[in-house]
């Protein structure tokens, strides 16, 4: 089965340090990778998608996102955090199976919540 | 643009209750989506529709009917509430199945099963 892992529920960081979100992928054949951010009380905004290509994918806000395909990961990251960047993040992969009405839904991890200090 | 907007934001339901959440989109999308988000979980999609008049079930549809009959609206409706419904349910719409995966939200809505 597809899946997506998140392994820390929570990362804090420095405002104007680095800052990387992690997300691991188990999916059979070329994954197809998402990021989406959830401000409090908003619902998810898309961030960026990997399909193929670069390896380095940039997206919106400042973030980009690496594709590691022997480490099956896809961690994003920021070169320096802002107090404003302070949300949920969700890691989402496309499905291989294919649902009842041709769509193949997105399977999403658990969320990152990322603190940045002043 | 409004985007894609949810009514009500927050509900209290009796067991046994039913109700209609609303979702409206003005980006004449035909993909549109009902999520459940349960706490420490990702987001699991609950019906989608491909178009006016198409309705199929996602991996949690138990509990839920849908039905798409403008583009504009795709309203979600609980029959018998139960507690497992506590939930924080998000709409959303995406414009073609090339673009499926970029898809806008609403803010949610809050529900509370007692």
């Amino acid at each position: 089965a597809q899946s997506v892992a998140q392994p820390e529920d929570q990362v804090n960081v420095a405002e104007g340090n680095p800052l990387t979100v992690k997300c691991t992928y188990s999916v059979s054949g070329n994954p197809y990778l998402f990021w989406y951010v959830q401000y409090p009380n908003r619902g998810l905004q898309f961030l960026l998608k990997y399909i193929t290509g670069d390896n380095l994918v940039k997206g919106s806000y400042g973030f980009e996102a690496e594709f590691n395909k022997s480490q099956t990961s896809f961690h994003l990251k920021k070169p320096s955090a802002l107090v404003s960047d302070s949300a949920l993040y969700f890691c989402a992969v496309r499905d291989r199976e294919v649902l009842s009405g041709g769509y193949n839904k997105l399977i999403f991890g658990a969320g990152t919540r990322l603190a940045v200090h002043p | 643009n409004a985007g894609v907007t949810q009514t009500p934001k927050f509900r209290i339901l009796k067991i046994g209750q039913s109700m209609t959440l609303q979702c409206t989109q003005d980006m004449n999308h035909n993909y549109m989506y009902w999520y459940r988000q349960d706490p420490g979980m990702g987001l699991k999609l609950i019906y989608y529709s491909v178009g006016a008049g198409i309705t199929d079930k996602g991996e949690v549809p138990n509990g839920y009917n849908v039905s798409r009959s403008t583009t504009e609206d795709f309203p979600l409706r609980l029959e018998l509430a139960a507690p497992s419904q506590t939930s924080v349910y998000f709409c959303a719409s995406s414009p073609d199945r090339l673009f499926q995966e970029t898809q806008y939200f609403g803010p949610g809505t809050r529900l509370l099963v007692l």
